[in-house]
Order: structure tokens, then C-alpha cells, then sequence
């Protein structure tokens, strides 16, 4: 069964400090990767990730993805109150044909002043 | 440039009766997508629709559920017969080009069954 894993399940930092979220995922023909970040509302898209080893980047954020080893992480640097969130790690299998993602129960990060 | 819209936001409804949620997807998106999550849990999949016709509905229980997305108006989410195990966030996501392309998501509608 298709299964994505994120770690730590949650996460407590101070302002400034550097955050990495885990992602890990086992799928019949992995197609992308896709990373978002959910507060009180809708879940908004941060990254797709679909080949190995190249780095996304945007502001403060940024992903990476290994497809050997199966897994994904998502850092944050210097973070801020406003990052608090919970972070989704979802991954599309090309043996769904639909598009349809699989999604990890989410990293819960709060960043304390 | 609107978003995915979703309404209502919340809803509250007692056993047995029915729930109506509605989706409309971004400008120029022809693909919808529900997904729900439970309370603790994360997001799973439901169904993913285009315009008049029903694609993957291989996340939706075979009872009481049912969506559309007719060729005019938005995606319809309907559950009868609530139950409390049906109190949830349920969540619509839209893409243009389906496999492989990006789905943003609305805000959700959060039910609660009584």
C-alpha cells in the first residue's frame, strides 16, 4: 500500500533558529512531491518536487528530494512566529493515472518568539 | 485571480440529514479533487472529477456519498444520511492539467454532525 511518513509530528523552535522537515514515502512509480504549508485555511502550495538532487528554493524555504533513498526534506531558515503552521508532505503515484495525491499526517511547527 | 472556492465554510447538521458542499474550481481548472480529513489525520483522497464526469471515486464510501461536476457550476459534494463519523474538514483542490500538474486547495468546509 502507498504510504507517505513525515517526521518529527511536531515541532517547538524559537524565532531564528532552522528548522528540517522530514518526508519519507514508499510508492508503486513516484511521479512528484509536493510540499504545503496549512494553517487555519487552506493548505497552500510551497514546492513540487520531481527529479533528485535538484534544490528548491523560495525566500526562507527550501526542498530537496531523494529518490534513492525515498525521501524529501523541507528547510526553514530563520524562522518566524508567522511560519507556525502545519506542514503537508504529499506524494503522486504514476500508478493512480489520476493524479490523486497521497498525503503524510502533517508536521505541526510553532515558532515561539 | 480568485482561488478554489469553497462554501459553506462551515456546516452543521443533525443525523440523518443531508450535506450539500460545493467547489468551484480556479479560473481555467477543468480538474477537481476532494479529499477529507479527519480529526488528528491527514488529508485522504475522495474523488477526482472533470467537468460531467466522474474519474477516480475509489476514495469515497460506496454509501451515502456522491459528487458531480456538472458542465455548468461547481463540483458538488454530497453525503445523506449524515452521521457524527462524518464530522470532518473536507477539502476541494483544483488543477489544470490533472496527473502531474499542481492542485491548490480551498479553504475547506468543516462539518459537524450533531
Amino acid at each position: 500500500e502507498d504510504k507517505v511518513v513525515q517526521s518529527p509530528l511536531s515541532l517547538v523552535v524559537h524565532e531564528g533558529d532552522t528548522v528540517t522537515l522530514n518526508c519519507s514515502y514508499e510508492v508503486t512509480n513516484f511521479r512528484s512531491l509536493l510540499w504545503y504549508k496549512q494553517e487555519k485555511k487552506a493548505p497552500t502550495f510551497l514546492f513540487m518536487l520531481t527529479s533528485s538532487g535538484i534544490e528548491k528554493k523560495s525566500g526562507r524555504l527550501s526542498s530537496i528530494l531523494d529518490k534513492k533513498e525515498l525521501f524529501s526534506i523541507l528547510n526553514i531558515t530563520a524562522t518566524q512566529t508567522g511560519d507556525s503552521a502545519v506542514y503537508l508532505c504529499a506524494v503522486e503515484a504514476a500508478s493512480s493515472n489520476t493524479g490523486k495525491l497521497i498525503f503524510g499526517q502533517g508536521t505541526t511547527l510553532q515558532v515561539k518568539p | 485571480n480568485a482561488g478554489v472556492m469553497q462554501n459553506p465554510r462551515h456546516l452543521v447538521r443533525r443525523r440523518g440529514q443531508e450535506a450539500r458542499l460545493r467547489c468551484s474550481p480556479m479560473k481555467g481548472h477543468s480538474h477537481v479533487y476532494w479529499y477529507r480529513q479527519l480529526p488528528e489525520e491527514g488529508l485522504k483522497f475522495m474523488v477526482y472529477l472533470q467537468k460531467e464526469n466522474i474519474i477516480d471515486e475509489s476514495g469515497m464510501p460506496k454509501e451515502r456519498f456522491s459528487a458531480e461536476f456538472p458542465k455548468e457550476g461547481p463540483s458538488i459534494l454530497r453525503i445523506q444520511q449524515v452521521v457524527r463519523g462524518d464530522s470532518a474538514a473536507y477539502f476541494c483542490a483544483s488543477s489544470a492539467a490533472g496527473i502531474t500538474d499542481t492542485q491548490y486547495f480551498g479553504p475547506g468546509t468543516r462539518l459537524t454532525v450533531l
